[in-house]
């Protein structure tokens, strides 16, 4: 299994929004809505983001949204603030039955 | 809330078995999945598998051969052995609790504990 494709940096001025991609295959994200993103600030853990696509769950900030189209899924970051700064990743469920994550894209708040 | 530990060796010679455990508390571990996933320094996460508290499992089949993972409900604990690594076994593992086996909602994680390969 081949690793999701995703921008290794994006960048982003306070208050503005931007956008990562997780581009997949028919075997992943095209054809399930189990679409993960995780937050890692620098030297800690993953933390849950976004599960099935676009749920938020209970205290992640409606700053935070996720969305699918085709093969690609993204995360949009929207009223950017410096404490955003951090490692996203993205996971699929695939149709051999297991996980494939991202190769994580690193975002700087400028 | 549920909270996991990872524990384990920090260094391990190549050709050796790398050996840790997840200790679950907070809650039981007889419900939901229990999850490995690694990351190499700078790199990104890889899913190494998971176990169901009745000993049902899946791996990453790249890793299949080489991964045994295994669950002591008694001590809500479960343990991940990987054999015959080399330096590119080298990563911070994590242990996470997984919503569903047809998911990738892995929630919450451990703190993770870095793992060397080394002579």
């Amino acid at each position: 299994q081949s690793a999701l494709t995703q921008p290794p940096s994006v960048s982003g001025s306070p208050g503005q929004s931007v956008t990562i991609s997780c581009t997949g295959t028919s075997d992943d994200v095209a054809i399930y809505n189990r679409v993960s993103w995780y937050q890692q600030p620098p030297g800690t853990a993953p933390k849950l983001l976004i599960s099935e696509v676009s749920n938020r769950p209970s205290g992640v900030p409606d700053r935070f949204s996720g969305s699918k189209s085709g093969n690609t899924a993204s995360l949009t970051i929207s009223g950017l603030q410096a404490e955003d700064e951090a490692d996203y990743h993205c996971s699929s469920y695939t149709s051999s039955t297991t996980v494939v994550f991202g190769g994580g894209t690193k975002l700087t708040v400028l | 809330q549920v909270q996991l530990q990872e524990s384990g060796p920090g260094l391990v010679k190549p050709s050796e078995t790398l050996s840790l455990t997840c200790t679950v508390s907070g809650g039981s571990i007889s419900a939901y999945y229990w999850s490995w996933i690694r990351q190499p320094p700078g790199k990104g996460l890889e899913w190494i598998g998971y176990i169901y508290y009745n000993g049902g499992t899946n791996y990453n089949p790249s890793l299949k051969s080489r991964v045994t993972i295994s669950v002591d409900t008694s001590k809500n604990q479960f343990s991940l052995k990987l054999s015959s690594v080399t330096a590119a076994d080298t990563a911070v593992y994590y242990c996470a609790r997984l919503i569903s086996r047809f998911d990738t909602t892995f929630d919450p994680w451990g703190q993770g504990t870095l793992v060397t390969v080394s002579s």
